[in-house]
């Protein structure tokens, strides 16, 4: 299994401009989690799927991000507008069952917001 | 200007001895908890996991321990290796293990 992929590995982009951050989970997964890592403020949960289906979002930081899971191998996270604060790696994880289980990382997004 | 980050505590040990990474946690609620690895570029890798409802829990070379009394996690790692820096996380779930958080992370550095 080649496990949880996420691409792009780097994004450089403007103030001001969209970004998507695509991830596929791992095959027969049916939880997908996004977190963002900052020095900042560490591992941060941001929003959680199950079975496509979002069920926390109290991590998503305002209106400017968005995550959809339009089907099971596939999810996107949106930032629009794009902000020099939103600089951070963003890590997509996949998990089985529950919560609880074990969650597989992707090697995640570094974005840089100019 | 420069911005203010996380200091992460940094525990430096010498090839072959024993390193003991330690976490508070902050639920006293918290019915689970796992141990996860991140190497520099990488994602978190899963270690070990240790439910509330026990004290201790081996795997290889790892140990992890739980103090409930005191809200208190460790990772005691036998014989540390060159390959085990990294940066080393408690993360603890809640509400039926609904809900999860990170701590901010320990850095391991061993000395060749």
């Amino acid at each position: 299994d080649a496990g949880v992929i996420q691409s792009p590995r780097h994004e450089v982009t403007e103030m001001g401009q969209e970004v998507t951050l695509r991830c596929k989970p791992i095959s027969g997964h049916d939880y997908l989690f996004w977190y963002r890592q900052t020095m900042m403020r560490g591992l941060e949960l941001l929003i959680y799927f199950n079975n496509n289906v979002p069920i926390d979002d109290s991590g998503m930081p305002e209106d400017r991000f968005s995550a959809k899971m339009p089907n099971a191998s596939f999810s996107t996270l949106k930032i629009q507008p794009s902000e020099p604060r939103d600089s951070a790696v963003y890590f997509c994880a996949s998990s089985f069952g529950t919560v609880g289980n074990i969650q597989y990382f992707g090697a995640g997004t570094r974005l840089s917001v100019l | 200007g420069e911005s203010v980050g996380l200091h992460l505590p940094t525990l430096s040990v010498q090839e072959g001895d024993n390193s003991i990474i330690n976490c508070a946690y902050s639920n006293s609620a918290s019915d689970y908890f796992i141990w996860y690895k991140q190497e520099s570029g990488k994602g978190p890798q899963f270690i070990i996991d240790i439910r509330s409802n026990m004290d201790k829990r081996q795997g290889q070379r790892v140990t992890v321990l739980l103090n409930k009394t005191v809200k208190h996690l460790s990772l005691q790692i036998a014989a540390t290796q060159p390959g085990d820096s990294a940066v080393y996380f408690c993360a603890e779930l809640t509400g039926g293990y609904q809900k999860v958080t990170f701590g901010i992370g320990t850095k391991l550095q061993v000395i060749p």
